[in-house]
């Protein structure tokens, strides 16, 4: 399985942009880039995900690389809700979302 | 919001006790998991069900069992808890995959096991 990296922690500051960066130079053309997040005593939570081309929800813009070898998840106002742990995930278009593999992560911490 | 509910939050309990930890859903979703946590650490599949009566293990070997009678109900029960078995566990559920969607997991708040 292709894995990702990312870096162990983050801080950023209230009400401004926050870059939160992946490295999957492993990546196939099938996989897909999923991004959860997990709050503090919460279970993870589904942010966005993405093929080949920028995704933007509600939550968050996902923005790929061009040769798909990294990816950033932009959250372009962060508050402190968005303290959490962040998860960078790969996962094949044909397998199940058993093959979802939770690495470590980046903390995210928020400065009021 | 997602519709999945774990019970209960908070369990302490003593070494050789039997307990179940309760997880129901009501979106209808034929997948189901359970995930192992410890403080700060990684999340560890230890068992998923692709609808009623299909069970099967995860990557991170467990004591736990489960069971999958109805659609909605995925409980896991540990015949006799051990110290060791003091962590967080996550169910979560999905819908069948159907190439273009998500997958996406729908986790619960999970259930803090602390055995004494």
């Amino acid at each position: 399985d292709a894995k990702t990296t990312q870096p162990n922690s983050m801080e950023s500051n209230e009400e401004e942009p926050v870059h939160l960066p992946c490295n999957h130079s492993t990546i196939s053309g099938t996989d897909y880039i999923h991004w959860y997040r997990q709050l503090p005593s919460q279970g993870p939570e589904y942010v966005i995900h993405g093929l080949t081309s920028n995704v933007n929800n509600r939550m968050a813009s996902l923005a790929i690389a061009e040769d798909r070898k990294s990816s950033t998840l932009i959250l372009h106002r962060a508050t402190l809700r968005d303290a959490a742990v962040y998860y960078c995930i790969l996962r094949d278009f044909y397998a199940g979302a058993q093959k979802l593999v939770f690495g470590q992560g980046t903390r995210l911490t928020i400065n009021p | 919001e997602a519709d999945i509910y774990q019970t209960p939050r908070y369990l302490v309990i003593g070494t050789g006790k039997k307990i179940t930890l309760e997880c129901s859903q009501t979106m209808g979703h034929d997948k189901m998991y359970w995930y192992q946590q410890d403080p700060g650490m990684e999340l560890h599949l230890i068992h998923y069900s692709y609808g009623v009566n299909s069970t099967e293990k995860g990557d991170l070997s467990s004591e736990s069992t489960v069971s999958r009678i109805r659609t909605e109900h995925f409980p896991l029960t540990l015949e006799s808890a051990r110290p060791s078995h003091t962590s967080q566990y996550l169910c979560a559920s999905s819908e069948r995959l159907a190439g273009v969607l998500t997958g996406e997991l729908f986790f619960g708040e999970g259930s803090r096991l602390t055995v004494l």
